[in-house]
């Protein structure tokens, strides 16, 4: 049981190129999360999706596309990276209930110059 | 729209001391208070989850209150160790719409030095 787990760790980016990151979670959760974490801002919500084949806008939305085609997995788009992107990015999961918490993958540190 | 605000931003205490974390909320409309650690470098460890309906919720040398009335949260720390030292996150579920969203503070990075 891995939990959730991000990929890549690390990336470099120069401006206007594109990347996606992935995330997969192995507990059968519905719900699931992009986050992006700056310093001093703690964390943002930039997407998340409700269930399979649904996706939604959160906090900060501009910039990112993400589709959930599967149910264990949730991937964020960049198509066209700006150095304001630069962020640790971060994954998270739950299931149905008020009284669940969110499981957190180890995050993606994104550098765009 | 839900503000979350934590007080400090920073604390450096010596080992073996009592301490609390504050989280404040401006919208008591949530489903829950999530208090979260974060070491350099990682993702996020729950530590513990309040529900509305609650007032306090207790692991080890950990006790988180709420009073949701006055949008209000604290996280007591026991007889600190070096090993609590990491950034202290306060999140609230908000429970307006159908999604289940956090709103975090900006966190409390504590050092326990030994």
């Amino acid at each position: 049981n891995a939990g959730v787990t991000q990929t890549p760790k690390f990336r470099v980016l120069k401006t206007g190129q594109s990347m996606t990151l992935l995330c997969a979670q192995d507990m059968n959760h519905e719900y699931m999360y992009w986050y992006r974490q700056d310093p001093g801002m703690g964390l943002r919500l930039i997407h998340y999706s409700v269930g399979e084949g649904t996706t939604a806008k959160g906090e900060v939305p501009d910039g990112y596309n993400v589709s959930r085609l599967k149910k264990q997995n949730f991937l964020l788009g960049l198509e066209s990276a700006a150095p304001s992107q630069t962020s640790v990015y971060f994954c998270a999961s739950n299931t149905w209930g008020r009284q669940e918490t969110q499981y957190f993958g180890p995050g993606t540190r994104l550098l765009v110059l | 729209k839900q503000e979350v605000t934590q007080i400090p931003a920073a604390l450096s205490v010596p080992e073996g001391e009592n301490l609390v974390l504050n989280c404040s909320f401006t919208d008591s409309a949530i489903y829950n208070l999530q208090w979260f650690r974060q070491d350099p470098g990682k993702g996020l460890t729950s530590l513990l989850l309040i529900q509305s309906s609650q007032r306090e919720q207790t692991s080890g040398r950990l006790n988180a209150s709420l009073d949701k009335s006055s949008g209000r949260s604290t996280l007591y720390i026991a007889a600190s160790q070096p090993g609590d030292s990491a950034t202290y996150l306060c999140a609230v579920m908000g429970a307006r719409g159908s999604a289940r969203q956090l709103t975090f503070g900006s966190g409390t990075q504590l050092t326990v030095l030994p």
